[in-house]
């Protein structure tokens, strides 16, 4: 049984550019959520996949937008890039939509801004 | 708003008992548990939903006291394997609005 799965696991961009990162369900889930984590801190929430729909949003600028596709698979896309998207971005999965279920999180990717 | 989380760092010997607390001053819907370690992703722990419920997973439990909304993990006879900084989130209404993370506890069981 696979479990949630995040490529790639590490990218390093410049200042301005755009990035696309992704994030495979573990099977059977069919909700994504992806979350920043900053070094030494807690993650914090970015935003919610279900039923191919943007869910539910945390305090991030539209800079951060995503998509989820038919086979509950998911990206996350982030917009001229600063120095401060600089983290850990990762996704987890579970079922059903909300927040009120188990999630599973990947190993996340690491993202360095120049 | 974030949630509030003490102790910042705890050190405990293998076999001694913890207690991690996560309060609000919001009116908290949920509060979820997880504990993560270095250069893992988190990892589930438990969730426990408004009414004051107490649940328990092996020698680590919590409790939600819905008045004083905070959320205490209770780890028991601490084993090498429970160091990681624990993290609590807490959501505010049932539509996952304003979920947020603390900015964690880290724990260090030593033998």
């Amino acid at each position: 049984d696979a479990g949630v799965t995040q490529s790639p696991t590490h990218l390093i961009k410049t200042r301005g550019q755009q990035v696309t990162l992704r994030c495979s369900p573990k099977s059977g889930h069919d909700t994504v959520s992806w979350y920043q984590q900053a070094l030494g801190q807690g993650p914090q929430f970015i935003f919610q996949y279900y039923e191919e729909e943007e869910r539910q949003r945390g305090n991030f600028p539209d800079r951060f937008s995503g998509h989820q596709f038919p086979n509950y698979s998911s990206e996350l896309n982030v917009n001229a890039l600063l120095l401060g998207d600089s983290a850990l971005y990762l996704c987890a999965s579970s079922l059903g939509g909300g927040l009120t279920d188990t999630q599973y999180f990947g190993p996340g990717t690491r993202l360095t801004v120049l | 708003q974030q949630p509030v989380q003490s102790p910042q760092a705890v050190i405990l010997r293998e076999g001694e008992d913890a207690v991690i607390n996560c309060s609000s001053s919001k009116a908290l819907y949920s509060v979820h548990w997880y504990r993560q370690k270095h250069g893992e992703a988190p990892v589930f722990l438990m969730i426990l939903l408004k009414g004051g419920e107490q649940k328990g997973h092996d020698k680590i439990s919590a409790s939600f006291n819905e008045k004083k909304q905070q959320s205490s993990l209770y780890l028991t006879a601490s084993q090498l394997s429970y160091s990681g900084t624990y993290f609590c989130g807490t959501e505010e209404d049932n539509y996952g609005q304003n979920f947020v993370f603390g900015p964690g506890t880290r724990l260090s069981v030593l033998p």
